[in-house]
């Protein structure tokens, strides 16, 4: 069975354009996550959907980050314009559905490291 | 908001010692996750703990679930140099529906052999 996948594995862009990332999730799970870590840093919540929907993005910085997951499949998560703070690496992580609140192990992609020049 | 404490930030440890990671939350939590991530990888699942005072263990991993259900441990018996990595918890709040995990910063383990 193929792991999360994500695309680019490193980008380099300038302060003020735009990058787009993407996540393909284990076929089959529902539940789809980003996650951001800054070197040295916690790994910090970004957003979560359940199929296509997004059920909680409380972790999104500010409005210069779209996330989208149409047909509830693979997501991309756009940052336009790019800021110096955004750097990092950005991991997508994917489970199995579950209802209730309980939760299932995620299984993290390799994740995208993102620089910000 | 939520936070999560890890400590210690690093640990360096001749091969054969053991090694223990901390972790404390602000808030009740209702789940803790652990996972590893090796130099240039990606964090894996090590485990999932929910019942308050739970103790499981994996091999020469030994991990616990406060009674408060607000911290919990990572211990490695005898290290050897394949447990180089940074291990991180991820706590859920306890109540209602949200699937967020709040990680700590993580403890980086190297391993001197």
């Amino acid at each position: 069975e193929a792991g999360v996948t994500q695309f680019p594995s490193h980008s380099v862009i300038e302060k003020g354009q735009t990058v787009t990332l993407r996540c393909d999730p284990i076929s089959g799970h529902d539940n789809l996550y980003w996650y951001r870590r800054v070197m040295g840093k916690e790994i910090k919540f970004l957003l979560h959907f359940v199929k296509e929907s997004k059920q909680d993005e409380s972790g999104m910085p500010n409005n210069r980050f779209l996330a989208e997951r149409t047909g509830g499949t693979y997501s991309t998560l756009k940052v336009q314009p790019a800021e110096l703070e955004d750097s990092g690496v950005y991991f997508c992580a994917s489970s199995q559905f579950t209802s209730g609140g309980a939760l299932r192990e995620q299984f993290f992609g390799p994740g995208t490291r993102l620089t910000v020049l | 908001g939520q936070q999560v404490m890890q400590i210690p930030q690093y640990q360096h440890v001749q091969e054969g010692e053991d090694f223990t990671t901390y972790c404390n939350s602000s808030t009740t939590l209702s789940n803790i996750q652990w996972y590893k991530q090796r130099p240039g990888g990606h964090p894996v699942f090590l485990i999932q703990l929910v019942k308050s005072g739970e103790v499981k263990k994996q091999k020469r991993l030994t991990f616990q679930f406060g009674e408060a259900k607000k911290n919990s441990s990572l211990h490695i018996t005898a290290t050897q140099t394949t447990d180089v990595g940074t291990y991180f918890c991820a706590g859920k709040v306890s109540g209602g529906s949200n699937y967020k995990l709040t990680f700590g910063k993580g403890t980086l383990l190297t391993v001197n052999p």
